[in-house]
């Protein structure tokens, strides 16, 4: 099916580790997104891409990197992970006129 | 700053009654609008949006939400409610040019009671 699918659907990470969460798209859209959903607070954008190669920071970006290689993937990682990053993450895409597709998201608990 | 405010944090609505969801930004220049709405465990879906024109606007899901730029203000309405409604509902604010950033709002937790 068509869509934005996230990986891994849940995680739990001991504080000070590392890891990858993954995001892939297959409706060629130029716009991907990776933002955090925390009760109470909605969802704040982490980072974001316009295409390959261009990257930039959202409204939360501090202890998350992000990198986009292909039209399709645009993986987040955690470089440090922490007990304030314990959220749940949504990445979505989308296209030239506001059509965002968001996966279903990646719940993170780090200890 | 860009801000949306969604003033209920739970809202209980008997099944059959209305319904309207409040939502309000501040935002430096006419923003596009939208509503999306997620069930548990599940990402976001698009009930409706706003770019331009009229101001009442028809989603899916037999939900309309109406613009009032004098009120800064884009409340989400539906005529009557499904047991199948209840969910969380975002009201959210891009801008009109450039990359299309989302501020959303905190949500409203909408309860269905029979």
């Amino acid at each position: 099916n068509a869509g934005v699918t996230q990986t891994p659907k849940f995680q739990v990470l001991k504080t000070g580790q590392s890891m990858t969460l993954q995001c892939a798209q297959d409706m060629n859209h130029e716009y991907m997104s990776w933002y955090r959903q925390d009760p109470g607070m909605g969802l704040r954008l982490i980072h974001y891409s316009v295409g390959a190669g261009i990257t930039d920071q959202g409204e939360v970006p501090n202890g998350y990197n992000v990198s986009r290689s292909t039209t399709e993937d645009f993986p987040l990682r955690l470089l440090s992970a922490a007990p304030s990053q314990t959220s749940v993450y949504f990445c979505a895409s989308a296209d030239g006129n506001y059509g965002y597709t968001f996966g279903s998201g990646t719940r993170l608990t780090v200890v | 700053a860009q801000s949306v405010t969604q003033p209920d944090i739970h809202i209980t609505v008997s099944e059959g009654a209305s319904l309207e969801l409040r939502c309000n930004y501040s935002y430096g220049a006419t923003p596009y609008l939208f509503w999306y709405v997620q069930s548990p465990g599940q990402g976001l879906q698009l009930l409706l949006k706003y770019f331009s024109g009229d101001t009442l606007v028809q989603g899916i899901k037999g939900f309309e939400a109406e613009f009032k730029r004098s009120q800064s203000s884009f409340n989400l309405r539906k005529p009557s409610v499904h047991w199948s409604d209840a969910a969380e509902y975002f009201c959210a604010v891009g801008p009109n040019t450039g990359f299309q950033k989302l501020v959303f709002g905190t949500g409203t937790r909408l309860l269905v009671s029979p």
